[in-house]
């Protein structure tokens, strides 16, 4: 069966630079979550999106955007990257409407030094 | 995860039953989860309970459910050391963001 794909796989980039990580949800899942987890952490949640809208904002620092585009696929945009961003961000997709479990990618690991 | 607990470690022996325990504060989920995770890995989901159900069984998985003392269980029967890995109970109040608790690393010992 198909999971959600999160590209790239590992991303490495210094301080104060940029970073886009994708993801590509099950087929016919229109909601997009995004977790950042850091080292021994709970994963936490970033933000989400339902059919192309922000549904729901966490603890996403002003410095990160994301969207979700017209064939569900989002992306989370890293800016002025600081050493405190190095995590893996997980993204998660599910079917909207609260009846479905939210299914992970392997996420991405992101270095930043 | 300040709002779902977890104790951090349990380790077993390879065969024996394995109980993850976990407590959560928010009684608007309609689901609670467990997932697994394993070194370097994402975030596999095991099994979920619908709320108004006290247990489901799946295999050598047991999810027990006590909604009056938001208690939520995880029994692993004939646990093998591929099952060692960390553990996250999760809810998602109001069927919103996950919340998880802070994972129970499980190591099984041959």
């Amino acid at each position: 069966a198909a999971g959600v794909i999160q590209s790239p796989r590992h991303l490495i980039k210094e301080k104060r630079e940029t970073a886009t990580l994708k993801c590509y949800p099950i087929p016919r899942h229109d909601t997009v979550y995004w977790y950042q987890q850091g080292p021994g952490q709970d994963p936490q949640f970033l933000i989400s999106f339902y059919e192309k809208m922000q549904s729901d904002k966490g603890s996403i620092p002003d410095r990160f955007s994301a969207q979700q585009f017209s064939d569900y696929h989002s992306e989370l945009n890293m800016s002025s990257l600081e050493l405190g961003d190095s995590a893996l961000y997980f993204c998660a997709s599910t079917i909207g409407g609260g009846d479905s479990p939210l299914h992970f990618g392997n996420g991405t690991r992101l270095t930043v030094t | 995860g300040e709002d779902v607990e977890q104790s951090l470690f349990l380790s077993v022996r390879e065969g024996d039953s394995s109980v993850i325990n976990c407590t959560y504060t928010d009684s608007s989920s309609t689901y609670l989860y467990w997932y697994k995770q394993e070194p370097g890995a994402g975030l596999q989901l095991l099994t979920y309970i619908f709320s108004n159900m006290d247990m489901k069984q799946d295999q050598r998985l047991t999810v027990l459910l006590n909604k009056k003392d938001k208690h939520l269980s995880l029994r692993i029967a004939d646990t093998q050391t591929g099952d060692s890995a960390i553990y996250f109970c999760a809810e998602a109040p109001n069927n919103n963001d996950m919340r998880f608790g802070a994972g129970t690393r499980l190591t099984v010992k041959p």
